[in-house]
């Protein structure tokens, strides 16, 4: 099956500072979502984007499906962005794989 | 919407029990997803459902584990008899059109097997 890499696995901010996630995956896609868990344990999507870019407020992402692999930015950081960062993808089964994430820890 | 609802949020049994985690996906959706998290082996898919019908279910651990969705607004997740290791979060997700769209959770079932 897909094998999905994320980096670094851990991270720790200043609050305002800026930051880069990877996202590696092994095959080509149909799918590719972000996801961020906050402390609580909540599970929220923040982007759907097999390729090309996309942005909400601070944050953006792009997909180069060609290449493989996939970035989140995360832009003036908050301490409410704590949490874990997942990408998950999905060939042509449909069925969404995650990765191990990667732990965020932004400080005041 | 009331987003994806998952019951019981919490789950206290004793090993040998029968576990029953229920689910109701956003109305609408047509794929259903039952996922379990531990720190071990992260976020794991066990099965996924497209109109119901089960579509994969390669990452259900072993013959305890089973699932259903008898209508578009119903799953349950079945453990029997549960054991201390099936302790984990699972989680209930669907979406609009599979492998099309934003895959949305609900809250998850914290599982605690004595």
């Amino acid at each position: 099956g897909i094998q999905v890499e994320q980096s670094p696995p851990d991270l720790i901010l200043q609050e305002g500072a800026n930051s880069t996630l990877r996202c590696n995956f092994s095959d080509s896609v149909n799918n590719l979502q972000w996801f961020h868990q906050n402390p609580w344990g909540q599970l929220i999507n923040l982007f759907y984007i097999p390729s090309g870019t996309k942005q909400n407020g601070r944050l953006s992402a792009t997909t180069v499906a060609t290449e493989r692999y996939s970035l989140l930015y995360i832009s003036s950081s908050q301490t409410t962005d704590s949490g874990v960062y997942f990408c998950a993808v999905a060939g042509s089964q449909g069925n969404l794989i995650f990765g191990k994430g990667t732990k965020l820890s932004v400080k005041p | 919407d009331a987003g994806v609802i998952q019951s019981p949020r919490h789950e206290v049994t004793e090993m040998g029990q029968e576990v029953t985690l229920r689910c109701k996906p956003i109305s609408g959706h047509n794929s259903l997803f039952w996922y379990r998290q531990t720190m071990m082996r992260g976020l794991e898919l066990l099965i996924y459902f497209n109109n119901n019908v089960p579509i994969d279910d390669s990452g259900m651990p072993e013959d305890r584990f089973s699932a259903k969705m008898p209508n578009a607004s119903f799953s349950t997740l079945k453990i029997q008899p549960s054991e201390p290791r099936d302790s984990a979060v699972y989680f209930c997700a669907s979406s609009g059109i599979i492998g099309n769209e934003k895959l949305f959770f609900g809250s998850g079932t914290q599982l605690s097997v004595l």
